[in-house]
């Protein structure tokens, strides 16, 4: 069973940039047709999807996040990462990786989630 | 983007009877190629990450006790929970996955009565 850990601080100052990595274990990051997201959800609010990235770094970002948003992948590590720059208040949120099992498809597997909060 | 639309907000039903929660999306999420509809469900709990319930509207995750069905096709979608029990009480999302970027429901809050 594949399992996801996300990991980065827990606080960010606004207007700085917001790193976190996943970590995926039991499976490989590049078992063909698997995709790895990004997901948050600020608190109270709707699940928000953040992006995706495929094992050969094609990636796929939401419009109101793309200016920000890099997600890379290191396959030797088997991890995928999340950079957002500019972040602001609206960025706090708990923030999920996952997998899904296709271009279009459901989220199979989660991560635990990291709640970030961004403040000075 | 399609917006998903959940109703109700809240839901507070007894324990042993059914629930009902529905959604419903802005533009269709049936592949007519393949017949399929691109919807999910999930069951979230606090301090968990989502848990898969239902995919492809009706199809139940392996683990996932039968008293959890989905129905509809095209825009309007109904999760089922035939007799409820006190580990259901949760926030339950349906979740369009037809086109980028993916959307979710705003969620139901499911209460036990």
């Amino acid at each position: 069973q594949v399992q996801l850990q996300e990991s980065g601080p827990g606080l960010v100052k606004p207007s700085q940039t917001l790193s976190l990595t996943c970590t995926v274990s039991g499976g490989s990051i590049s078992s063909d047709g698997y995709y790895w997201s990004w997901i948050r959800q600020p608190a109270g609010k709707v699940l928000e999807w953040i992006g995706r990235i495929y094992a050969s770094g094609t990636t796929s970002y939401n419009p109101s996040l793309k200016s920000r948003l890099t997600i890379s992948v290191d396959t030797s590590k088997s991890q995928f990462s999340l950079m957002l720059t500019s972040v602001t208040a609206a960025d706090t949120a708990v923030y999920y990786c996952a997998r899904n099992g296709g271009t279009y498809y459901y989220f199979e597997n989660w991560g635990q989630g990291t709640l970030v909060t961004v403040s000075s | 983007d399609i917006v998903m639309t959940q109703s109700p907000d809240f839901l507070a039903v007894s324990l042993g009877e059914r629930a009902t929660i529905n959604c419903k999306s802005s533009q269709s999420v049936l592949y007519s190629s393949n017949n399929k509809n691109y919807l999910a469900w999930y069951q979230h709990k606090p301090g968990q990450p989502p848990k898969l319930l239902i995919y492809w509207a009706s199809t139940r995750e392996s683990g996932v006790p039968d008293r959890f069905s989905g129905s509809g096709s095209g825009t309007d979608f109904t999760l089922t929970i035939s007799s409820l029990q006190a580990e259901d009480v949760a926030v339950y999302y349906c979740h369009q996955y037809y086109s980028t970027p993916y959307t979710f429901g705003q969620g139901t809050k499911l209460e036990i009565k």
